[in-house]
């Protein structure tokens, strides 16, 4: 059975360093991308970056670029997004995610099979 | 910027009732690339249909979903008590990278 399983919820102060994660089971985890989405509260879902975990290929959405950094760690089956100085602005819920499960063999579909049960950062002084 | 235009906002409807739930991109997207969400409160988003039309695994036959090029549909048949929640279409563009809609909540009378 395939299972993301994040890391508990966060309080921050702004200024702080965080690091959240994801740790895949019951798959190989080197083969599929993992994804983080961030939902802030009482909004709707916002697609953050993408790590590739065989070669730590990494991608971020224009709008995270520079703002968070995202890694993995093969060796434990886990990813990570990291924030250097946190902002209130980040307070939201964030959910890691693993497409391209459903390849049927000769069409990738890209959706996000497979959602982490979400990490709530809360950033307050 | 390929956007996806999610309506209704919001529905409220009753159990047995037929629910059309309308996702509309700004452009002429891929097929295979359109997914829908199911997001109960509390909860994470749950994968319902991928490939514009394939229904995940363990997804009830009440869910459909279908169209192409700019307009989608996720059809819920008979509308059940457990099926409230917030419905999100999604996107690949390409060169991984991803866009939702802004979601539309169903609720049960």
């Amino acid at each position: 059975e395939v299972q993301l399983l994040q890391s508990g919820a966060e309080v921050k102060q702004p200024g702080e360093s965080l690091k959240i994660s994801c740790k895949g089971s019951g798959y190989s985890f080197s083969n599929y991308w993992i994804a983080w989405v961030r939902q802030l509260p009482g909004k709707g879902l916002e697609w953050v970056g993408i790590i590739f975990p065989a070669d730590s290929d990494t991608r971020y959405s224009p709008s995270f670029q520079g703002q968070v950094t995202i890694s993995v760690d093969t060796s434990i089956n886990t990813a990570y997004l990291q924030w250097s100085s946190l902002k209130a602005s980040d307070t939201a819920m964030y959910y890691c995610a693993s497409p391209g499960h459903n390849y049927d063999g000769s069409n990738f579909y890209h959706s996000f099979d497979y959602w982490g049960q979400g990490t709530l950062v809360t950033v307050s002084s | 910027e390929i956007v996806l235009t999610q309506s209704p906002g919001t529905l409220s409807l009753s159990p047995g009732e037929r629910v059309t739930l309308s996702c509309r991109a700004s452009q002429s997207v891929r097929s295979n690339y359109l997914t829908w969400y199911q997001q109960k409160p509390g909860q994470a988003p749950r994968l319902l249909i991928y490939g514009a039309s394939r229904r995940a695994t363990g997804v009830p036959d009440r869910f459909s979903g279908s169209g192409s090029g700019t307009d989608f549909t996720l059809t819920i048949s008979r509308l059940e008590p457990e099926d409230s929640g917030v419905y999100y279409c999604q996107h690949y563009v390409a060169s991984l990278t991803w866009t939702f809609g802004q979601g539309t909540k169903v609720d049960i009378k």
